[in-house]
């Protein structure tokens, strides 16, 4: 069964820091999906980004960037130049082969003015 | 166009009483979800729509739940004899169809208190 781990519990950062948050997931396999959501406070839950386990190139989108390497089972988010907007709890969720998302508890990053 | 939408998006209710809680997915997504995530907690995955279709209702935590999909579109999640520990926010994610990893797109809850 797939699982993932987001070690960091709670990240807080001062505005216009870089951060990084880890995800390290576990799957048996082969061929995968993993997806990058963000809860605001609001509480609804944002799709970020999608990776299929075929294509290990890093990705840039504005001031979010991910770097997924296959080797290490690890899909990492970075921020650079935070902003007190970002704040949000980050979740990493792989997708199993019955395309269920398997959900951890997410990294709350707190960004301070 | 419009995304998921839910209602009511809080909901109190006294314990014992049935409640019942409407996705409204993105037009033309035929597959739904229902998720349940406690306070502070990751998501639980309840259950999943194909059309009309509920092929696997595992996910359900007792059979005080249960959920509906009719025409393919509005889905009802219905919980019956509601206890303390049913008090979550309740999300419901819809997909252009089940499979083929497509992303789901998510509504904003509906915050369930049971007092």
């Amino acid at each position: 069964a797939q699982k993932v781990t987001q070690a960091q519990t709670e990240i807080s950062v001062v505005e216009k820091e870089d951060v990084t948050l880890d995800c390290v997931y576990e799957t048996r396999d082969t061929t995968y999906y993993l997806f990058w959501y963000k809860q605001p406070p609001s509480g609804e839950l944002v799709f970020l980004i999608r990776r299929n386990s075929f294509d290990e190139q890093n990705e840039i989108s504005g001031r979010y960037s991910w770097n997924f390497q296959k080797s290490t089972s690890s899909f990492n988010f970075t921020i650079t130049a935070s902003q007190v907007v970002d704040s949000a709890v980050y979740f990493c969720a792989p997708m199993d082969s019955n395309y269920q998302l398997i959900w951890g508890a997410g990294t709350k990053l707190i960004i301070k003015p | 166009g419009a995304g998921v939408s839910q209602s009511p998006s809080n909901k109190v209710t006294e314990k014992g009483k049935d409640v019942e809680l409407r996705c409204d997915p993105i037009s033309g997504h035929t597959a739904l979800y229902w998720y349940r995530q406690s306070l502070g907690q990751g998501l639980e995955f309840l259950i999943y729509f194909q059309g009309n279709s509920a092929p696997d209702k595992s996910g359900l935590p007792s059979d005080r739940f249960s959920a509906e999909r009719t025409g393919g579109s509005v889905s009802t999640l219905t919980i019956q004899r509601t206890q303390q520990e049913d008090s979550a926010v309740y999300l419901c994610a819809s997909s252009l169809e089940f499979g083929g990893a497509e992303t789901q797109y998510f509504g904003p809850g509906t915050r369930l208190l049971v007092l």
